[in-house]
C-alpha cells in the first residue's frame, strides 16, 4: 500500500523555524513529484509548495515564497519541508500529498499522508 | 491570481442526486481534480483529469469540465458521501483550491 507518514509539526514562537518530514513507502518515490498542502484550523486546502521528481523544479505559493523550501531525498524516499520566519498565519495541519501521474507535470494529489500539526503562537 | 468559487454549502436527500460547482476562469482548458474530506480525515481523491475516477473511487462520482464551470456530481446519495468537497486546478505553476463545498445529506 501506498503510504505518506508526516512528522516535525509543534508548537513554535513566531519568527521561529521549523523542518517538516514526509517519509513515503509502497510506491518508486524517486519517479514521483511530491507536494506539500495544509489546512489552518476550520479552513479549506491551501496549495503550499510542489517539487519535481528529481528536484530540478520546485515551486511555492506567495503566501510562503522565501521563507519556506521544499526538498527531497529519493534515496530515503523523504520529502521535506523547511520553514522559517513563521507567524501564526501558517498554523495549520501541513499534509504530504504525491502526485497521481509519474514523471509528470500539474498532476492531481493522488495520496496523502495523515498531517502534522504546526502551531505558531508567542 | 487565479480563483476558483464554489457554493459554501450542498444539502441533498439519501438517494438523490447531488451537484457541486466550481466556477473560474476558462476553467474549461484547465483540469480539474476534486476532493473530498470527511471530519478529522485527510482528502481524499475522488475525480481527477475532469473526469478520471481513480481506483476504488464508486461510479456515483462523476464530473464535467466545460467553458467557466466545473461539476461534480454524485448519483444516488449516500449518507456515507457526507463530507466537504474541493476543486483543485492548476494556473501555471500554482496549485488552487476552491473554498470547499459542504455536503449534507438529510
Amino acid at each position: 500500500d501506498v503510504q505518506l507518514v508526516e512528522s516535525g509539526g509543534g508548537l513554535v514562537k513566531p519568527g521561529e523555524s521549523l523542518r517538516l518530514s514526509c517519509v513515503a513507502s509502497g510506491f518508486s518515490f524517486s519517479h514521483f513529484g511530491m507536494n506539500w498542502v495544509r489546512q489552518a484550523p476550520g479552513s479549506g486546502l491551501e496549495w503550499v509548495s510542489s517539487i519535481s521528481a528529481g528536484s530540478s523544479h520546485s515551486y511555492y505559493a506567495d503566501s510562503v515564497k522565501g521563507r519556506f523550501t521544499i526538498s527531497r531525498d529519493n534515496d530515503k524516499n523523504s520529502l521535506f519541508l523547511q520553514m522559517d520566519s513563521l507567524t501564526d498565519e501558517d498554523t495549520a495541519i501541513y499534509y504530504c500529498a504525491k502526485d497521481f501521474r509519474a514523471s509528470s507535470s500539474w498532476n492531481a494529489f493522488h495520496v496523502w499522508g495523515q498531517g502534522t500539526l504546526l502551531t505558531v503562537s508567542s | 491570481s487565479y480563483e476558483l468559487t464554489q457554493p459554501p454549502s450542498v444539502s441533498v436527500s439519501p438517494g438523490q442526486s447531488a451537484s457541486i460547482t466550481c466556477s473560474g476562469d476558462k476553467l474549461g482548458d484547465k483540469y480539474i481534480s476534486w476532493y473530498q474530506q470527511k471530519p478529522g480525515q485527510s482528502p481524499v481523491l475522488v475525480i481527477h483529469e475532469d473526469t478520471k475516477r481513480p481506483t476504488g473511487i464508486p461510479e456515483r462520482f462523476s464530473a464535467s469540465n466545460s467553458g467557466n464551470t466545473a461539476t461534480l456530481t454524485i448519483r444516488g446519495t449516500q449518507s456515507m458521501d457526507e463530507a466537504d468537497y474541493y476543486c483543485q486546478a492548476w494556473d501555471s505553476t500554482t496549485g488552487v483550491f476552491g473554498g470547499g463545498t459542504r455536503l449534507t445529506v438529510l
